[in-house]
C-alpha cells in the first residue's frame, strides 16, 4: 500500500479557497487517489477521485501532476460547514480495501 | 436507498455484558466492512465480508465477533470488552473489490465500555 502524508491541520476563513496537498511517493501504476470527508461523529463521505491530471465535481477539484507522487484537493470558497477531517487515500481499483491515513483537520473560521 | 443504517447510535456497556451492533444496507452491495475509530484517529479496518463470507480479519481480538446473516445485514457481537475498546464503530458497504466506486459509510455506533 502506498503511504500518504498530509498536513495534520489547516486553518482557513470563510470564502477562501483551500488547497490540501497529499504526498504519495510510492503510488503504483494501477492506484487511484480518493479523498473522503468526515464530520465529527459521522462516517467518512466520498468527495472526489482521480487517476491523473484534473478532476472536478460540484464539491471540489483534484489536481494530480504527471508523476502522480502527490495530489491536491481544492475546495473553492469554503464555508463553516466545510470544517471537517479530509483523508487522502491511495488504492488499487479492483483490489485491496480502503486504509485511512491520518487525515487533515480543516478548521474554517468566520 | 443509498444509506447504511447503524443501530444503536450510542451504547454503554459493562465489561461483563454481551451486546450487538447492527448494520443494514439496501444498495445491493455485496461487501461490508467494520471499522473502529478512536478519538482524533483515522478509522481502522477490522473485518471485511465479501459475498457474506469473512475475507479479512485484521487481527481483531476474539471479544469482537462479526456476523453477516445475509447480503443486507452485518452484525458485530461484543463480549467481555475492555474500556480501551470504547470508540466509534463504523460500518461501510461497497461492491466487492471495487474501491473505485467508493464505500458508503454509516454514521457509526458510539460505544462506551465502563
Amino acid at each position: 500500500l502506498a503511504k500518504t502524508t498530509q498536513p495534520i491541520s489547516m486553518d482557513s476563513y470563510e470564502g477562501q479557497e483551500v488547497n490540501i496537498t497529499c504526498s504519495h511517493n510510492n503510488i503504483a501504476t494501477n492506484d487511484y487517489i480518493t479523498w473522503y470527508q468526515q464530520f465529527p461523529s459521522q462516517g467518512p463521505r466520498f468527495i472526489i477521485q482521480g487517476y491523473k491530471t484534473k478532476v472536478t465535481n460540484e464539491v471540489a477539484s483534484l489536481f494530480i501532476p504527471a508523476d502522480r507522487k502527490s495530489s491536491t484537493l481544492s475546495l473553492p470558497r469554503v464555508s463553516l460547514s466545510d470544517t471537517a477531517v479530509y483523508y487522502c487515500l491511495v488504492h488499487g481499483g479492483s483490489q485491496g480495501n480502503l486504509i485511512f491515513g491520518k487525515g487533515t483537520k480543516l478548521s474554517v473560521k468566520p | 436507498d443509498t444509506e447504511v443504517t447503524q443501530t444503536p447510535k450510542h451504547l454503554v456497556m459493562g465489561m461483563t455484558n454481551k451486546k450487538s451492533l447492527k448494520c443494514e444496507q439496501h444498495m445491493g452491495h455485496r461487501a461490508m466492512y467494520w471499522y473502529k475509530q478512536k478519538a482524533k484517529k483515522p478509522p481502522e479496518l477490522m473485518f471485511v465480508y465479501s459475498y457474506e463470507k469473512l475475507s479479512i480479519n485484521e487481527s481483531v481480538p476474539s471479544r469482537f465477533s462479526p456476523e453477516c446473516p445475509n447480503s443486507s445485514l452485518l452484525n458485530l457481537h461484543l463480549h467481555a470488552l475492555q474500556p480501551e475498546d470504547s470508540a466509534l464503530y463504523l460500518c461501510a458497504s461497497s461492491h466487492p473489490g471495487q474501491t473505485l466506486l467508493g464505500y458508503t459509510f454509516g454514521s457509526g455506533t458510539r460505544l462506551t465500555v465502563v
